[in-house]
């Protein structure tokens, strides 16, 4: 079955540190997404793709870092430049032309900062 | 402030209950969504609107594209329903709009 799978589910790291969050899909999608959500709060848009070598800056990008060397991966980076990195994330995909197709999510990774 | 508003933002019901999820949004826009959220974090993709009404099992999502609103419904709720429902709009490709989610509790 295709989907999108985020890994892993639970991190933990110590202040100061960087850290790699994994998102790969074999959906064929041209576009990917990550998100952060915090408690009580909706969906805030960190960076996103829309073609392989080329992704562009959300909403909350500060502090992260990506990359898509591969239509299958966007791997997001947690900088120690991110002041306040515990949080859930969440990657996403989609066809291009998002407006006329949905998206597809992954389970999440959540981060906490020791 | 928000341009996407859910109501309400908590809601407890007992099993059977029909069960109504609004969301109000401040611009226009080419699709809106409606997602569930299980408690480990994952999101589902429920319906994805432009007008009208889609139905998938109990679940029936309505939007009115004047009034800016859209509904979703549960008939016959169950307590495997419990989850976080989130609506989100796209007013423009990868412009995404998330609310900040309703979350549903269905006791047996």
């Amino acid at each position: 079955d295709g989907g999108i799978t985020q890994s892993p589910k639970y991190l933990f790291r110590k202040e100061g540190q960087n850290v790699t969050l994994s998102c790969e899909q074999n959906l064929n999608h041209d576009a990917m997404y990550w998100y952060r959500q915090d408690p009580g709060q909706g969906l805030r848009l960190i960076y996103y793709s829309q073609i392989v070598n080329d992704f562009q800056k959300g909403d909350i990008a500060e502090g992260y870092s990506v990359s898509r060397e591969k239509k299958e991966s966007f791997p997001l980076t947690v900088t120690s430049a991110q002041k306040n990195p515990t949080a859930f994330y969440l990657c996403a995909s989609s066809t291009a032309g998002f407006a006329n197709y949905g998206y597809t999510f992954g389970s999440g990774t959540r981060l906490t900062v020791v | 402030k928000n341009e996407v508003e859910q109501s309400p933002q908590n809601l407890t019901a007992q099993e059977g209950e029909f069960i109504t999820i609004n969301c109000s949004y401040s611009v226009g826009i080419s699709a809106l969504h409606w997602l569930q959220q299980h408690p480990g974090g994952g999101i589902v993709s429920l319906f994805m609107l432009s007008s009208g009404k889609k139905k998938h099992g109990r679940l029936i999502a309505t939007i009115n594209i004047q009034e800016k609103h859209s509904s979703l419904h549960i008939t016959a709720s169950h307590p495997r329903d419990s989850a976080v429902y989130i609506c989100a709009v796209t007013y423009s490709n990868y412009q995404l709009i998330w609310g900040a989610g309703t979350k549903l509790i269905i006791k047996p």
